[in-house]
């Protein structure tokens, strides 16, 4: 079965240090991959997406995925933490689902920006 | 602009009592969806709805109750029949044939008293 794994349901940084949030998936094909932001009490805002091509992606607010296949690795990144990136971010993958398509999703990880 | 348009934003139910989950689109999409998120769970799909007059049950339906009757619309009847139905609700949209992304509504916080 698919599934998507996201390691350290809490990261905590410093204001202007790197960010990264892990994200490994497991699917027997190669998957369309996401990563989706959520403010406190808000729906879910699309960061950036790979389908096809370039494995390095990017997306809004400055951040950045890297698709490694041989990995099964999508992790995100930014290369200087700002205070309102204080967030959750969910990693999902779409996957074949009869004539639909289906979005796995991981547990999200909270991420804290520290002044 | 298009979106989803999610109401009430908060809702307070005393138990024993059906309550209502609005749901509007006009981005023209195909397919809707409910999820329910709780602290430390991530999303859990409800129901879905590939086209008006049909849909299908998710991961978690039980105590739930949905409809499809416009392709505009898709509400969300939490029932008494819900054992916990204290939750943030999120409505999502995609087009049919993409890869699968999804476009959210600002979500619904429902408590119950």
């Amino acid at each position: 079965a698919q599934s998507v794994t996201q390691l350290g349901s809490h990261v905590s940084v410093s204001e202007g240090a790197l960010v990264l949030l892990r994200c490994n998936y497991s699917s027997s094909v190669p998957p369309y991959l996401f990563w989706y932001v959520q403010y406190p009490n808000q729906g879910l805002q699309l960061l950036l997406k790979y389908t096809t091509g370039a494995t390095l992606v990017k997306g809004i607010n400055g951040f950045e995925a890297e698709f490694k296949k041989s990995e099964t690795s999508f992790h995100l990144t930014k290369p200087s933490a700002h205070m309102s990136d204080a967030a959750e971010y969910f990693c999902a993958v779409s996957v074949n689902a009869g004539n639909n398509r289906k979005l796995i999703w991981g547990l999200g990880t909270s991420l804290a920006v520290n002044p | 602009d298009g979106g989803i348009t999610q109401s009430p934003k908060y809702l307070f139910r005393k138990e024993g009592q059906n309550v209502t989950l609005s749901c509007e689109q006009n981005l023209n999409h195909d397919a809707m969806y409910w999820y329910r998120q709780d602290p430390g769970q991530g999303l859990r799909l409800i129901y879905y709805s590939q086209i008006v007059n049909d849909f299908q049950k998710g991961d978690i339906a039980e105590g739930y109750s949905v409809s499809r009757e416009k392709k505009e619309s898709f509400p969300l009847t939490v029932t008494s029949a819900q054992k916990n139905p204290t939750a943030f609700y999120l409505c999502a949209s995609r087009r049919q044939g993409n890869t699968g992304e999804l476009f959210f509504g600002e979500g619904s916080r429902l408590t119950v008293l």
